[in-house]
């Protein structure tokens, strides 16, 4: 069975500061995705990862895939309130198996 | 096509009491999934589309639940008896194909009281 662990489970910070959120697989997957879900909607897909030792920006965010393509973070620079949200990391075969998520949350 | 869409938004039922959702996917999306997720964790997979043929089900999957894509569009997700263990957030999904970018509706709630 794949399974995606990830940490912290919550996060609270003020505006303006930096953080960062870890994904762990207990196997390889194809690719690794990062999506971001507010309340009431459904995920929706910021990044997707396939290469070990891959990083792409999306502007304050930085995701990062490890070289063995068993973890990934995610980088979020100068938190805005608009961060706000449960991010998810999913392994991405012919189905998509979820993370437990982080919930971040910031303060203004 | 303004995306997924799924009906009802929420549900509130009787324990024992059967339920059905539906969603529609993107229409151009021949891949259709159904998620459900509980307060505090990530969509746990269900089911899954190509067309009309259910290519996967969870083992976590009870007989009570099924679901359906009878003419390769919309899908319907049918709880039978429900139980307040089936409370929760139905999601759907719609991708082009395998591999390729899943799209989210804005899911069901279900209660069971």
């Amino acid at each position: 069975t794949q399974l995606l662990e990830q940490s912290p489970q919550f996060l609270s910070i003020q505006e303006g500061e930096n953080l960062t959120v870890y994904c762990n697989s207990s196997s390889v997957f194809s690719s690794l995705q990062w999506y971001r879900q507010e309340p009431g909607e459904g995920p929706v897909l910021l990044v997707t990862v396939v290469t070990g030792g891959e990083v792409k920006k999306l502007k304050r965010l930085t995701f990062q895939f490890g070289d063995a393509r068993k973890d990934s973070s995610l980088h979020i620079t100068a938190a805005q309130p608009g961060d706000t949200g449960l991010y998810l990391c999913a392994g991405a075969e012919d189905k998509v198996i979820f993370g437990p998520g982080t919930s971040l949350s910031v303060i203004p | 096509d303004t995306g997924v869409s799924q009906n009802p938004r929420h549900k509130i039922t009787k324990r024992g009491q059967n339920v059905t959702f539906r969603c529609d996917p993107i229409s151009e999306h021949n891949r259709l999934y159904w998620y459900r997720q509980t307060l505090g964790q990530g969509p746990e997979f269900l089911t899954y589309f190509q067309n009309e043929a259910q290519l996967e089900k969870s083992r976590l999957l009870s007989d009570r639940f099924s679901a359906e894509r009878p003419k390769g569009s919309f899908s319907t997700l049918e709880i039978q008896r429900t139980e307040q263990g089936d409370s929760a957030m139905y999601l759907c999904a719609s991708s082009l194909g395998p591999f390729r970018e899943q799209y989210f509706g804005p899911g069901t709630r279900l209660t069971v009281t």
